[in-house]
């Protein structure tokens, strides 16, 4: 069975830091996802990663997969407050069914 | 171009009653999903159509629980009776095609669902 382990749960930042969130899997997977929510709204879609090495940048987030350790993170530059959301990952499995980490809720602090 | 919507947004019953969700999926998305979140763990997959069929429903906990999805357009996720342990977030996503490589599932808002 298809286990998805995302840490830090929670993580509290203070404006202009950078930190990582990190989302491990436990069997291979065709793609990873990261998502964003905001409190009552739908999940935002962020990246989408296939394959080993795969490196993704939007604004201050950055996104990288790594298969072999299947290991993926997602590296927050220079927090601002508009960045404070629900962060999930989720892998792909067999081609339809989302598997989901837990979440990290993020909160930046001016 | 309008995003996948979900009816009630939130919802608020006795144990033993009905209630019904409604999805309307992006236009021209075939395959519809629909996960829920319990009690603030994860999200978990409960079913898949491609059109009108049931592609995949391994992640729907029991009898309970009805996925329609007449014409292949919007889908309802009837509980009947409902229970406590059922109050969760119940969310719906859509996508255009699970074989791209750059396939994304769009989800709603979300039904906020309360069994008292």
């Amino acid at each position: 069975e298809l286990k998805v382990e995302q840490n830090p749960l929670f993580l509290s930042m203070q404006e202009g830091k950078n930190y990582t969130i990190y989302c491990n899997y436990s069997t291979t997977s065709d793609r990873l996802y990261w998502y964003r929510q905001d409190p009552g709204k739908s999940l935002e879609s962020l990246f989408v990663l296939l394959s080993n090495g795969a490196v993704k940048q939007e604004g201050r987030l950055m996104a990288s997969l790594d298969t072999k350790a299947r290991l993926s993170t997602l590296h927050i530059t220079a927090a601002v407050h508009d960045l404070s959301a629900t962060y999930f990952c989720a892998v792909d499995q067999y081609g339809n069914k989302l598997v989901f980490g837990a979440g990290t809720i993020l909160r930046v602090k001016s | 171009e309008a995003g996948v919507t979900q009816f009630p947004s939130h919802s608020v019953i006795e144990k033993g009653q009905t209630v019904t969700l409604r999805c309307d999926p992006i236009s021209g998305h075939d395959n519809l999903y629909w996960y829920r979140r319990v009690m603030g763990k994860e999200i978990k997959f409960l079913l898949h159509f491609v059109k009108e069929s049931k592609q995949d429903e391994s992640g729907m906990p029991n009898n309970r629980f009805l996925a329609e999805r007449t014409g292949g357009t919007y889908s309802t996720l009837k509980v009947q009776p409902a229970e406590l342990e059922d109050s969760g977030v119940y969310f719906c996503a859509s996508s255009q095609d699970t074989a791209g490589p750059q396939e994304t599932q769009y989800f709603g808002p979300g039904t906020r669902l309360l069994v008292l």
